[in-house]
């Protein structure tokens, strides 16, 4: 079983609909949760991060995490053709420092 | 405010030959961790520096090596390099606090080995 677990896509939507993006964690100890995005040739960016439970809204990117269920997901509002790359989800365990464990990716591609 | 720095760019290089790679962190952050990304693989851990210690380590041989200097800037070195060791090797670093820390990515190094 993968530590985090994302669909690898690609998931196609339409220019200005809402993109939704999933995430499932296996360590019950994760606490801090990350969302990176990474255009092709490109590294990884931070677009989002949240810490408790319930939603955190930042801008036209939404993060929901519920670690009862262990599910992390991002909701992107008015998808651009620009936000078209791979999503990357990405949890912590303060017990292990400042490791980062990623899923492989969801790939967004956003058609106009 | 720079960002994460990391050299060389590329770089190409032949089996059983060694490699060391350089990450700048952004400044104020004294926590450098190092990732491999391939495509098969995904983004996996290396190694996380911290005050010139190393923190933690991930499931790699012992020819992947590290050490950060007294300015937080770190190095990692590969020996014995293998086909399989191509890949993108991306230096990300934070500014630890009590909690949660973000951590930020350099472009990378690509790495090729022939």
């Amino acid at each position: 079983q993968k530590e985090v677990e994302q669909n690898s896509g690609p998931l196609s939507v339409p220019e200005g609909a809402i993109a939704s993006l999933n995430c499932t964690y296996s360590d019950r100890g994760s606490q801090s949760f990350f969302w990176y995005r990474q255009y092709s040739g490109k590294s990884p960016e931070l677009i989002m991060f949240i810490y408790s439970n319930g939603d955190k809204e930042d801008g036209r990117f939404t993060a929901q995490l519920n670690k009862a269920s262990q599910y992390v997901s991002l909701l992107i509002r008015d998808s651009q053709p620009s936000d078209s790359a791979t999503y990357l989800c990405a949890v912590s365990n303060m017990e292990y420092g400042n490791k980062l464990v990623f899923g492989a990716g969801t790939i967004l591609r956003v058609k106009s | 405010k720079a960002g994460v720095t990391q050299t060389p760019r590329y770089l190409i290089k032949t089996r059983g030959q060694q490699v060391t790679l350089s990450c700048s962190p952004i400044s104020g952050h004294r926590s450098v961790s190092w990732y491999q990304q391939t495509p098969g693989q995904g983004l996996q851990f290396l190694f996380e520096y911290f005050s010139e210690t190393q923190r933690n380590k991930g499931n790699f041989p012992g020819r992947f090596s590290g050490r950060q200097f007294s300015n937080s800037r770190s190095e990692m070195n590969v020996s014995t390099l293998e086909l399989g060791d191509s890949a993108l090797y991306l230096c990300a670093s934070s500014r630890p606090t009590s909690g949660h820390n973000e951590q930020f990515f350099g472009p990378g190094t690509r790495l090729t080995v022939l």
